[in-house]
């Protein structure tokens, strides 16, 4: 079965600061990559997805992903994050039907 | 367009008992995903059903099932309810199979 690891469970940068959370998962075959985002009382939301082409995806807010096959990973950057980016990211890999594997989750907290 | 709905909201049982939970997809989408997130275990899938038929399930035991109907609105239900099945119960729609998915609210179950 596959799994996702997500390797920073606790995030906390200050305004203006560069961000990279970090997402692994194993499995040898084709997957959907995918990263939401929850913010404090929301529901879960889409920032980016991967299914093929250009390995550098860009999501919305600002977001980006890069998937490297080589590496299993598909880590999120965001060049400067604000106060309003502090939420819960979850990284998910889909590799057949709807059936989304998730990743443990990084709560972003962002400083003013 | 109106998002996915879950009613209720919140919800409290006490062990022993039975709960139905309900989710209106968006409109169009023909596939539903139920996922279970708790602290402990983060976010894990269910099931999923498409044109009212179950493709998908997940590593639960037998107490949880749903179905789901001719307008795609799709039922959980959990049978003889423990504590450890407290938990925020989500489902999520998309238009058919290996595609992004949109998530509604939530439904908060407390078991006491």
């Amino acid at each position: 079965a596959q799994s996702v690891s997500q390797h920073n469970h606790h995030v906390i940068l200050s305004e203006a600061a560069s961000l990279e959370l970090g997402c692994n998962y194993s499995y040898g075959g084709t997957v959907n990559l995918f990263w939401y985002v929850q913010y404090p009382g929301q529901h879960l939301q889409l920032l980016l997805k991967y299914f093929s082409g250009d390995p550098l995806v860009k999501g919305i807010k600002g977001f980006e992903a890069e998937f490297i096959k080589s590496k299993f990973s598909f880590n999120l950057r965001k060049p400067s994050v604000q106060w309003s980016d502090t939420a819960e990211y979850f990284c998910a890999v889909n590799v057949q039907g709807n059936m989304l594997t998730f990743g443990g989750g990084t709560r972003l907290m962002v400083k003013p | 367009k109106a998002g996915v709905t879950q009613t209720p909201r919140y919800l409290i049982k006490t062990r022993g008992q039975q709960v139905t939970l309900s989710c209106s997809p968006i409109s169009g989408h023909r596939s539903v995903s139920w996922y279970q997130q708790t602290p402990g275990q983060g976010l894990q899938f269910l099931f999923e059903y498409f044109s009212e038929t179950q493709r998908n399930k997940g590593n639960f035991p037998g107490r949880f099932s749903g179905r789901q109907f001719s307008n795609s609105r799709s039922e959980m239900n959990v049978s003889t309810l423990e504590l450890g099945d407290s938990a925020l119960y989500l489902c999520a729609s998309s238009w058919t199979a290996n595609n992004e998915q949109f998530f509604g609210p939530g439904t908060r179950l407390t078991v006491l």
